[in-house]
């Protein structure tokens, strides 16, 4: 079946800090890929995402690059702000009949401080 | 301002009673989603919809119900039949999502969840 696991959290940065959140991805025929962000009681918004083999997503400062050797889908930043304190979630596209459905990993809470 | 509102925000409810949770889009998308959110974990599709008076069970469909009378409008139902009800439930809706063999993928807009509590 198609999963999507991340690096477990939290994760505790200092501002001005270097992000990486690691994600890889089991998956049949070739998904595509997403990022999304969750602040403080509210819903998901897609962050960046990418559709085929070495597209790179960029967003805000993000960036993720899709590697299908290593099936993965890392998301970095170079320097964090205290604003980028939220749960990011991984996910992926997984064609189900004649719909196409996000399958998402368990989320990583990433805490800024000043 | 187009976007999806869920209600309540927070809601209470007894052991054995239902409760239905309200999601509302003025985006005029065809395609809706409800999702479940435990504590480390990610999002599960609990039904979906592509069009109106069409739905389908995700994968943790067992003791939820959903209508899609109007476009608009895609409640949830909690019944008592859900053994584990106490989570955020989040919906979504997306213009019409592609089918197998197009490479199209239309981005899923989400609301701001209702958190219930069994008490």
């Amino acid at each position: 079946g198609n999963s999507v696991t991340q690096m477990e959290g939290p994760v505790t940065l200092s501002e001005e800090a270097f992000l990486t959140i690691n994600c890889t991805y089991t998956a049949t025929g070739y998904p595509s890929l997403f990022w999304y962000v969750q602040y403080p009681g509210e819903g998901l918004q897609l962050l960046l995402k990418a559709t085929k083999a070495d597209d790179k997503g960029s967003n805000k400062g993000f960036e993720a690059t899709y590697r299908k050797e290593t099936t993965s889908f890392h998301l970095e930043k170079g320097s964090v702000q205290v604003s980028d304190s939220a749960v990011y979630f991984c996910a992926l596209i997984r064609p189900s009949g004649s719909a196409r459905q996000l399958t998402f990993g368990s989320g990583t809470q990433l805490t800024v401080l000043p | 301002d187009g976007g999806i509102t869920q209600s309540p925000k927070y809601l209470f409810r007894k052991e054995g009673q239902n409760v239905t949770l309200s999601c509302e889009q003025n985006l005029n998308h065809d395609a809706m989603y409800w999702y479940r959110q435990d504590p480390g974990q990610g999002l599960r599709l609990i039904y979906y919809s592509q069009i109106v008076n069409d739905f389908q069970k995700g994968d943790i469909a067992e003791g939820y119900s959903v209508s899609r009378e109007k476009k608009e409008s895609f409640p949830l139902t909690v019944t008592s039949a859900q053994k584990n009800p106490t989570a955020f439930y989040l919906c979504a809706s997306s213009k019409a999502s592609g089918g197998l063999g197009l490479d199209l993928y239309n981005e899923q807009f989400f609301g701001p969840g209702t958190r219930l509590t069994v008490l």
